[in-house]
């Protein structure tokens, strides 16, 4: 079964002070890890895919990369807008290859 | 990318009635999901809408609780039925795009008393 571990729970940082989410997932044969930001009361918002090791990508502050066998989302200089709850999803064959198995996220509070 | 509209926003139900929640996506989109989020737990995959033919449904999740609808490419249905407090929870449309990016609604809030 697949599996999505997100740490920290929670995580409470000041304006600019830098730091990263870890998803650690376990698969068989990933199609691709999503990250998502979840703002309260409203449906998560897209930030990035990743399908293969050693890939990264970059939004703004946010950068993420991807292992084989867990994902890094990077907030540089963070700001109180980037307070928000960052979830982590894996695609995986079997079933429905659109299915996404997510973690419980972890939020991110950035006090000015 | 996808703008999906989603409503109700929210809903107070009483338990033993039903909810029918609407998603539009306003442009056609290759897959239609429906999620389930309940407090403190991540988002569950009920079922995939398929156009123009019976929903595919998840492990605990049947079609007499969970009936699905999707008439066309843009627009699917979820009813959520005979309600009890226990369905209290977020639903969440859910919509792929050509790209490979799964774009999500705002979500309806559901509380059942």
């Amino acid at each position: 079964e697949d599996q999505v571990t997100q740490s920290p729970e929670a995580l409470r940082l000041q304006e600019g002070e830098s730091s990263s989410l870890n998803c650690s997932y376990t698969v068989s044969g990933l199609r691709g890890l999503f990250w998502y930001r979840q703002d309260p009361g409203k449906g998560p918002e897209f930030l990035f895919t990743l399908y293969s090791a050693g890939e990264e990508k970059e939004k703004e502050r946010l950068k993420a990369t991807l292992t084989k066998k867990e994902s890094f989302l990077h907030i540089t200089a963070p700001k109180p807008e980037d307070s928000a709850t960052y979830l982590c999803a894996v695609q995986a064959p079997g079933g429905s290859n659109y299915k996404l198995t997510f973690g419980k996220g972890t939020l991110l509070t950035v006090n000015p | 990318s996808a703008v999906i509209s989603q409503k109700p926003s929210r809903d107070i139900c009483q338990r033993g009635t039903s909810l029918t929640i609407q998603c539009q996506v306003d442009s056609q989109v290759t897959m239609m999901f429906w999620y389930r989020q309940q407090p403190g737990q991540s988002l569950t995959l009920i079922a995939t809408a398929n156009q123009g033919s019976e929903a595919t449904y998840e492990s605990g999740f049947v079609i007499d609780k969970f009936p699905i609808s999707r008439p066309n490419l843009t627009f699917s249905t979820l009813t959520v039925s005979n309600l009890s407090p226990e369905d209290s929870s977020i639903y969440l449309c859910s919509a792929w795009t050509e790209n490979t990016e799964a774009f999500f609604g705002q979500g309806t809030r559901l509380t059942v008393v």
